[in-house]
Protein backbone atom coordinates (compact mmCIF):
# COMPACT_ATOMS: atom_id res chain seq x y z
CA UNK A 1 0.00 0.00 0.00
CA UNK A 2 1.09 3.52 -0.82
CA UNK A 3 2.96 4.94 2.32
CA UNK A 4 4.58 8.68 3.17
CA UNK A 5 6.78 9.05 6.21
CA UNK A 6 7.76 11.98 7.05
CA UNK A 7 10.66 13.28 9.54
CA UNK A 8 10.22 14.18 12.84
CA UNK A 9 9.43 17.76 14.39
CA UNK A 10 11.80 20.79 14.40
CA UNK A 11 12.23 23.26 16.43
CA UNK A 12 14.37 26.30 14.67
CA UNK A 13 15.10 30.02 15.75
CA UNK A 14 13.75 32.77 13.46
CA UNK A 15 16.02 32.89 10.43
CA UNK A 16 17.67 29.45 9.85
CA UNK A 17 16.42 26.92 7.55
CA UNK A 18 14.42 23.67 7.98
CA UNK A 19 14.55 20.01 5.76
CA UNK A 20 11.69 17.43 5.99
CA UNK A 21 11.77 14.54 4.50
CA UNK A 22 9.19 12.18 2.98
CA UNK A 23 10.16 8.85 2.41
CA UNK A 24 7.89 6.88 0.11
CA UNK A 25 7.20 3.56 -0.36
CA UNK A 26 4.16 0.83 -1.93
CA UNK A 27 4.51 2.03 -5.46
CA UNK A 28 6.76 3.30 -7.99
CA UNK A 29 8.34 6.60 -6.97
CA UNK A 30 8.68 8.03 -10.12
CA UNK A 31 5.86 7.52 -11.47
CA UNK A 32 3.97 10.55 -9.34
CA UNK A 33 4.48 13.96 -8.32
CA UNK A 34 4.65 14.76 -4.70
CA UNK A 35 3.76 18.07 -3.02
CA UNK A 36 4.23 19.80 0.16
CA UNK A 37 1.23 21.40 1.76
CA UNK A 38 1.33 23.13 5.24
CA UNK A 39 -1.46 23.93 7.95
CA UNK A 40 -1.54 26.48 9.97
CA UNK A 41 -3.98 28.09 12.78
CA UNK A 42 -4.45 31.39 10.38
CA UNK A 43 -3.92 30.54 7.04
CA UNK A 44 -5.68 26.91 7.24
CA UNK A 45 -4.46 24.35 4.04
CA UNK A 46 -1.56 26.15 2.05
CA UNK A 47 -0.16 24.08 -1.23
CA UNK A 48 2.93 25.29 -1.49
CA UNK A 49 5.18 23.36 -4.35
CA UNK A 50 5.30 20.22 -6.10
CA UNK A 51 8.09 17.63 -7.57
CA UNK A 52 8.31 15.92 -10.78
CA UNK A 53 10.00 12.80 -9.18
CA UNK A 54 11.05 11.51 -12.40
CA UNK A 55 12.78 14.75 -13.45
CA UNK A 56 13.17 15.95 -10.66
CA UNK A 57 11.22 19.34 -12.37
CA UNK A 58 9.38 21.78 -9.58
CA UNK A 59 7.40 24.65 -9.46
CA UNK A 60 6.00 26.67 -6.19
CA UNK A 61 3.44 28.84 -4.99
CA UNK A 62 4.71 32.28 -6.02
CA UNK A 63 4.05 33.21 -2.11
CA UNK A 64 6.95 30.73 -0.96
CA UNK A 65 9.45 31.54 -4.25
CA UNK A 66 13.00 32.04 -3.70
CA UNK A 67 12.76 30.55 -0.11
CA UNK A 68 11.31 26.86 -0.13
CA UNK A 69 13.51 24.39 -2.40
CA UNK A 70 12.21 21.10 -3.47
CA UNK A 71 14.62 17.84 -4.28
CA UNK A 72 14.54 14.80 -4.32
CA UNK A 73 16.66 10.83 -4.18
CA UNK A 74 15.13 8.47 -6.37
CA UNK A 75 17.70 5.90 -5.28
CA UNK A 76 16.04 5.68 -1.97
CA UNK A 77 12.58 7.49 -2.98
CA UNK A 78 12.56 10.30 -0.54
CA UNK A 79 11.73 14.06 -1.45
CA UNK A 80 13.10 17.28 0.92
CA UNK A 81 11.58 20.32 1.09
CA UNK A 82 13.63 22.99 2.67
CA UNK A 83 12.41 26.05 3.87
CA UNK A 84 14.76 29.33 4.25
CA UNK A 85 14.60 32.54 6.25
CA UNK A 86 11.78 31.14 8.57
CA UNK A 87 9.87 33.58 10.84
CA UNK A 88 7.45 32.42 13.64
CA UNK A 89 4.57 32.16 10.57
CA UNK A 90 6.28 29.50 9.10
CA UNK A 91 5.09 27.22 12.38
CA UNK A 92 2.90 25.07 11.24
CA UNK A 93 2.21 21.36 10.41
CA UNK A 94 3.97 20.37 6.92
CA UNK A 95 2.77 17.26 4.79
CA UNK A 96 4.05 15.75 2.15
CA UNK A 97 0.93 14.46 -0.33
CA UNK A 98 1.15 12.14 -3.92
CA UNK A 99 -1.10 12.87 -6.83
CA UNK A 100 -4.26 10.36 -6.66
CA UNK A 101 -3.12 9.30 -10.45
CA UNK A 102 0.06 9.55 -12.49
CA UNK A 103 0.87 10.96 -15.35
CA UNK A 104 3.19 13.72 -17.22
CA UNK A 105 1.31 16.91 -15.78
CA UNK A 106 0.44 17.14 -12.10
CA UNK A 107 -2.86 15.80 -10.84
CA UNK A 108 -5.61 18.47 -9.69
CA UNK A 109 -6.03 17.10 -5.74
CA UNK A 110 -3.71 14.59 -3.40
CA UNK A 111 -4.80 10.96 -3.50
CA UNK A 112 -2.33 9.97 -0.34
CA UNK A 113 -0.59 12.01 2.47
CA UNK A 114 1.95 11.45 4.89
CA UNK A 115 1.61 11.85 8.43
CA UNK A 116 2.65 15.58 8.79
CA UNK A 117 5.54 16.98 10.36
CA UNK A 118 5.55 20.00 13.09
CA UNK A 119 7.81 22.46 12.67
CA UNK A 120 7.79 24.96 15.39
CA UNK A 121 10.03 28.50 14.98
CA UNK A 122 10.58 30.33 18.15
CA UNK A 123 13.63 32.76 19.71
CA UNK B 1 -6.13 33.62 -7.48
CA UNK B 2 -9.16 31.74 -7.22
CA UNK B 3 -10.68 31.91 -3.49
CA UNK B 4 -12.68 28.74 -2.07
CA UNK B 5 -15.47 30.07 0.28
CA UNK B 6 -16.98 27.27 2.75
CA UNK B 7 -19.91 27.61 4.74
CA UNK B 8 -21.46 27.44 7.45
CA UNK B 9 -18.17 27.49 9.08
CA UNK B 10 -19.22 24.97 11.74
CA UNK B 11 -22.55 22.98 12.24
CA UNK B 12 -23.70 20.44 14.59
CA UNK B 13 -25.70 17.46 13.63
CA UNK B 14 -27.52 14.37 15.40
CA UNK B 15 -26.47 11.31 14.37
CA UNK B 16 -28.78 9.66 11.17
CA UNK B 17 -29.22 13.19 10.06
CA UNK B 18 -28.51 14.12 6.48
CA UNK B 19 -25.59 16.59 6.16
CA UNK B 20 -24.97 19.37 3.14
CA UNK B 21 -21.66 21.51 3.51
CA UNK B 22 -21.48 24.05 0.89
CA UNK B 23 -17.65 25.70 -1.30
CA UNK B 24 -18.17 28.86 -3.74
CA UNK B 25 -15.38 29.58 -5.82
CA UNK B 26 -14.49 32.94 -6.39
CA UNK B 27 -14.61 31.94 -10.46
CA UNK B 28 -15.44 28.71 -12.27
CA UNK B 29 -13.73 25.69 -11.83
CA UNK B 30 -15.51 23.71 -13.97
CA UNK B 31 -15.58 20.27 -12.34
CA UNK B 32 -12.14 20.37 -10.82
CA UNK B 33 -13.24 19.80 -7.25
CA UNK B 34 -12.21 17.92 -4.90
CA UNK B 35 -13.20 17.34 -0.86
CA UNK B 36 -11.14 16.27 1.83
CA UNK B 37 -11.71 14.97 5.68
CA UNK B 38 -9.21 15.91 8.09
CA UNK B 39 -9.77 14.01 11.63
CA UNK B 40 -7.84 15.39 15.01
CA UNK B 41 -4.68 14.77 14.71
CA UNK B 42 -4.12 13.40 11.06
CA UNK B 43 -3.78 13.85 7.41
CA UNK B 44 -6.47 15.30 5.03
CA UNK B 45 -7.90 12.41 3.62
CA UNK B 46 -9.32 12.45 0.50
CA UNK B 47 -13.36 11.79 -0.33
CA UNK B 48 -14.54 13.24 -3.49
CA UNK B 49 -12.64 14.43 -6.61
CA UNK B 50 -13.90 15.74 -9.55
CA UNK B 51 -16.46 17.44 -8.14
CA UNK B 52 -18.34 14.00 -7.66
CA UNK B 53 -16.88 10.95 -7.92
CA UNK B 54 -16.03 8.84 -4.65
CA UNK B 55 -12.26 8.27 -3.65
CA UNK B 56 -11.41 4.61 -3.38
CA UNK B 57 -12.80 3.27 -0.49
CA UNK B 58 -14.86 6.08 0.62
CA UNK B 59 -18.72 4.82 1.89
CA UNK B 60 -21.62 5.44 -0.44
CA UNK B 61 -23.37 7.56 2.02
CA UNK B 62 -20.52 10.82 0.86
CA UNK B 63 -21.49 12.51 -2.33
CA UNK B 64 -20.72 15.17 -4.37
CA UNK B 65 -21.81 17.05 -6.79
CA UNK B 66 -22.05 20.93 -8.26
CA UNK B 67 -19.84 22.31 -11.16
CA UNK B 68 -18.52 26.18 -12.10
CA UNK B 69 -18.88 27.98 -8.86
CA UNK B 70 -21.42 26.03 -6.79
CA UNK B 71 -20.37 22.64 -5.06
CA UNK B 72 -21.97 20.79 -2.32
CA UNK B 73 -20.66 17.56 -0.13
CA UNK B 74 -23.85 15.48 1.09
CA UNK B 75 -23.42 13.01 4.01
CA UNK B 76 -26.68 10.79 3.04
CA UNK B 77 -26.92 9.36 7.20
CA UNK B 78 -24.38 10.51 9.76
CA UNK B 79 -22.31 8.64 11.56
CA UNK B 80 -20.53 9.09 14.72
CA UNK B 81 -16.93 8.70 13.00
CA UNK B 82 -18.07 11.53 10.68
CA UNK B 83 -17.07 13.69 13.09
CA UNK B 84 -14.28 16.12 11.24
CA UNK B 85 -13.04 18.84 9.50
CA UNK B 86 -13.90 19.38 5.45
CA UNK B 87 -12.44 21.04 3.20
CA UNK B 88 -12.88 21.95 -0.38
CA UNK B 89 -9.83 21.96 -3.12
CA UNK B 90 -8.83 23.26 -6.46
CA UNK B 91 -6.26 23.76 -9.02
CA UNK B 92 -5.80 26.39 -10.98
CA UNK B 93 -3.62 26.01 -14.48
CA UNK B 94 -2.09 29.71 -14.28
CA UNK B 95 -1.03 30.33 -12.43
CA UNK B 96 -0.40 26.83 -11.28
CA UNK B 97 -1.48 27.03 -7.75
CA UNK B 98 -4.04 24.64 -5.43
CA UNK B 99 -6.03 26.64 -3.07
CA UNK B 100 -8.24 25.47 -0.09
CA UNK B 101 -11.05 26.00 1.26
CA UNK B 102 -11.15 26.97 4.93
CA UNK B 103 -12.90 24.23 6.49
CA UNK B 104 -16.46 23.29 7.57
CA UNK B 105 -16.24 21.79 11.09
CA UNK B 106 -18.39 19.01 11.55
CA UNK B 107 -19.60 17.97 15.23
CA UNK B 108 -22.48 15.56 16.52
CA UNK B 109 -25.38 17.16 18.32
Amino acid sequence: QVQLVQSGGEVKKPGASVKVSCKASGYSFIGYYLHWVRQTPGQGLEWMAWINSNSGATNSAQKFRGRVTVTRDTSISTVYMELADLTSDDTAVYFCARDLDGGILPDYHFGYWGQGTLITVSS
Amino acid sequence: EIVLTQSPASLSVSPGERVTLSCRASQSVGSNLAWYQQKPGQAPRLLIYAASTRATGIPARFSGSGSGTEFTLTISSLQSEDVAVYYCQQYNNWPPMYTFGQGTKLEIK
